[in-house]
């Protein structure tokens, strides 16, 4: 069954430090998001991506965050100086259409900020 | 603000009850309402995606309606067993697009 996948699966980096998380979607999907569980609250949206840009992006999505899809089956998300506040589970998801189709969840990449 | 709501945040139950858990969201602007299963460990699965009023899906033991005049949908279990044992998360599609996550219901099955 096709299924998304994130690497690494934990990441622990210095405060100041850039990190990039890679996420290979399901191949005829055509929508991609990052989300993320800081420790305690709710899952919540970060960006959403289709047709080679930015769809949507939330308040936390700030200057410090990008997203690429280098080659058509990478999907990655980077953080360019890492804050303590940065530590989160992230995950990478994908669809075939919008909102009215279910999402498929990687299994997230535990990112720990010292 | 739009907020998604789950209720109870946390429910133990034993191996064989019956249980039931509901999300609240905003009735204006409806689109679509998604159910996930999330075990520990893993990647949150879908378990039902809903789209119309009065709508009930089901898939094994387990069951969701959904009334959007009102703004909330229920998720019921028949007969839990213990790997059931997960958090059930409801998620509203805002925009059409991303995801307005619930607190979730963590649920424990005890043998």
């Amino acid at each position: 069954e096709p299924e998304v996948t994130q690497t690494p699966s934990h990441q622990v980096t210095q405060m100041g430090q850039e990190v990039i998380l890679r996420c290979v979607p399901i191949s005829n999907h055509l929508y991609f998001y990052w989300y993320r569980q800081i420790l305690g609250q709710k899952v919540e949206f970060l960006v959403s991506f289709y047709n080679n840009e930015i769809s949507e992006k939330s308040e936390i999505f700030d200057d410090q965050f990008s997203v690429e899809r280098p080659d058509g089956s990478n999907f990655t998300l980077k953080i360019r100086s890492t804050k303590l506040e940065d530590s989160a589970m992230y995950f990478c998801a994908s669809s075939v259409t919008r909102g009215d189709t279910e999402a498929f969840f990687g299994q997230g990449t535990r990112l720990t900020v010292v | 603000i739009l907020n998604v709501e789950q209720s109870p945040q946390s429910l133990h139950v034993q191996e064989g009850d019956s249980t039931n858990f509901t999300c609240s969201f905003p009735s204006s602007n409806f689109y679509a309402l998604h159910w996930y299963r999330w075990e520990t460990a893993k990647s949150p699965e879908a378990l039902f995606v809903m789209t119309l009023n009065g709508d009930e899906k089901k898939k094994g033991r387990i069951s969701a309606t959904l009334n959007t005049k009102e703004g909330y949908s229920y998720l019921y279990i028949k007969g839990s067993q213990p790997e059931d044992s997960a958090t059930y998360l409801c998620a509203f599609p805002w925009d059409t697009d991303k995801l307005i996550f619930g607190t979730g219901t963590r649920l424990q099955v005890f043998p």
